[in-house]
């Protein structure tokens, strides 16, 4: 079946750095992604939607700024977290036809 | 506004036991609806689904849901839960409008003592 990945799974990083995180969809095209956002113990929350060769859409109160969305092929959309702060901490998980990644783990110090 | 709720935060059940959890939700136009179920330290995966037709669904491992469209509920069930389903159980809805986009209710812990 569908499967989408993920890289990094863990990723630890100082305070103002900027991550990277990929979202790839293995065995089929996806002109759109999404990226959401899980706090412990909490639901999701979809942050934006990436889509192949236009920019992405956010949703209410995520800064684009922050949240860089690149949607490079039809089969990978990066989410990279700029300047990165303790609170940005959390497990980012990205979905495409309703099939999810396994979730990047983002541990800012 | 536009949401899903799942009233049920924590569940706690012996097994054997049988199952329901609440979904609601608020959209409306035609929505597609989704149970999803995060086992501990996975990810996500998709449990059952609702597009149309019969509004009873059956997905894997003995659950079913069933669409009531008067009461805007899509609950999950279960008529004998094992200690293996101890996981997060998470309703999703995806609006029509937008193809692919998931709108999550809270989800709903489950825990199974043998």
């Amino acid at each position: 079946g569908a499967v989408v990945s993920q890289h990094p799974s863990r990723v630890i990083c100082k305070s103002g750095t900027s991550v990277k995180i990929e979202c790839r969809s293995l065995d089929f095209q996806a002109t759109t992604m999404f990226w959401y956002r899980q706090f412990p113990k909490q639901s999701l929350m979809l942050m934006a939607t990436s889509n192949e060769g236009s920019k992405a859409t956010y949703e209410q109160g995520v800064e684009k700024d922050k949240f860089l969305i690149n949607h490079a092929s039809l089969t990978l959309s990066t989410l990279t977290v700029t300047s990165a702060h303790p609170e940005d901490s959390s497990f980012y998980i990205c979905s495409a036809r309703k099939y999810f990644g396994p979730g990047t783990r983002l541990l800012v110090l | 506004a536009q949401s899903v709720s799942q009233h049920n935060h924590h569940v706690i059940l012996s097994e054997a036991a049988s199952l329901e959890l609440g979904c609601n939700y608020s959209y409306g136009g035609t929505v597609n609806l989704f149970w999803y179920v995060q086992y501990p330290g996975q990810h996500l995966q998709l449990l059952l689904k609702y597009f149309s037709g019969d509004p009873l669904v059956k997905g894997i491992k003995g659950f079913e849901a069933e669409f009531i469209k008067s009461k805007f509920s899509f609950n999950l069930r279960k008529p004998s839960v094992q200690w293996s389903d101890t996981a997060e159980y998470f309703c999703a809805v995806n609006p029509l409008y937008n193809t692919d986009k998931l709108i999550f209710g809270t989800g709903t812990r489950l825990q199974v003592f043998p």
